[in-house]
């Protein structure tokens, strides 16, 4: 069946610096990545949409210089938070789509991302 | 506007007591429903998803345009059915939103 790999699982920064997380579709083509946001005990909340090749679509009151999405490819989409602050931490999730073969959603495991 | 709306936070049973987990839905043109599936320490699974009207571990959900709901339902409840529950519509552009979530705990 399709698979995600999201990378890192977890990871601890510094205040100030930059964090990238990568989703990667291993055996099919995901023509749009979504990225999530989920706080404890709390539902995914939608970041932003992107399609291969194209700029990212980001949610009412996401900031995109913040969060910058990139999708150079069809097997490739990152996430990455620029000038972490605490607030920032959180776990982020990946999902991609094939809507061409509506093969649904495929979710990534997630990072764990906390800022020190 | 997309919107998904699961009113309970958290649904306790008992082992083989039948379950219903709510949600019911906001969207103007023709949405795509989905189940989805989070256990302990797991990435999000599917369950199952209204086009296909399958059943899967038992559970079934029938999507009901009049009253915009597609409550998630099992006849005999399994302490293994214990997770969080996700409903979610995927709408305009693909975008795929989800409630609040349903903690279901199943005691022995």
């Amino acid at each position: 069946g399709a698979v995600v790999s999201q990378h890192p699982s977890w990871v601890i920064c510094k205040s100030g610096t930059s964090v990238k997380i990568e989703c990667r579709s291993l055996d099919f083509q995901a023509t749009t990545m979504f990225w999530y946001r989920q706080f404890p005990k709390q539902s995914l909340m939608l970041m932003a949409t992107s399609n291969e090749g194209s700029k990212a679509t980001y949610e009412q009151g996401v900031e995109k210089d913040k969060f910058l999405i990139n999708h150079a490819s069809l097997t490739l989409s990152t996430l990455t938070v620029t000038s972490a602050h605490p607030e920032d931490s959180s776990f982020y999730i990946c999902s991609a789509s094939r809507h061409q073969a509506n093969y649904g959603y495929t979710f990534g495991s997630g990072t764990r991302l906390t800022v020190v | 506007a997309q919107r998904v709306t699961q009113p309970e936070k958290l649904l306790s049973v008992f082992k083989g007591a039948p379950v219903e987990l709510k949600c019911n839905y906001s969207y103007s043109g023709s949405p795509e429903l989905f189940w989805y599936v989070q256990y302990s320490r797991q990435r999000l699974q599917l369950l199952l998803r209204h086009i296909s009207r399958e059943s899967i571990k038992g559970f079934t959900a029938d999507l009901n345009k009049g009253e915009t709901s597609f409550h998630l339902k099992k006849p005999f409840a399994q302490e293994e059915d214990s997770a969080m529950y996700y409903c979610a519509l995927s709408g305009l552009g693909g975008k795929l939103i989800f409630g609040q979530g349903t903690e279901l705990s199943v005691k022995p």
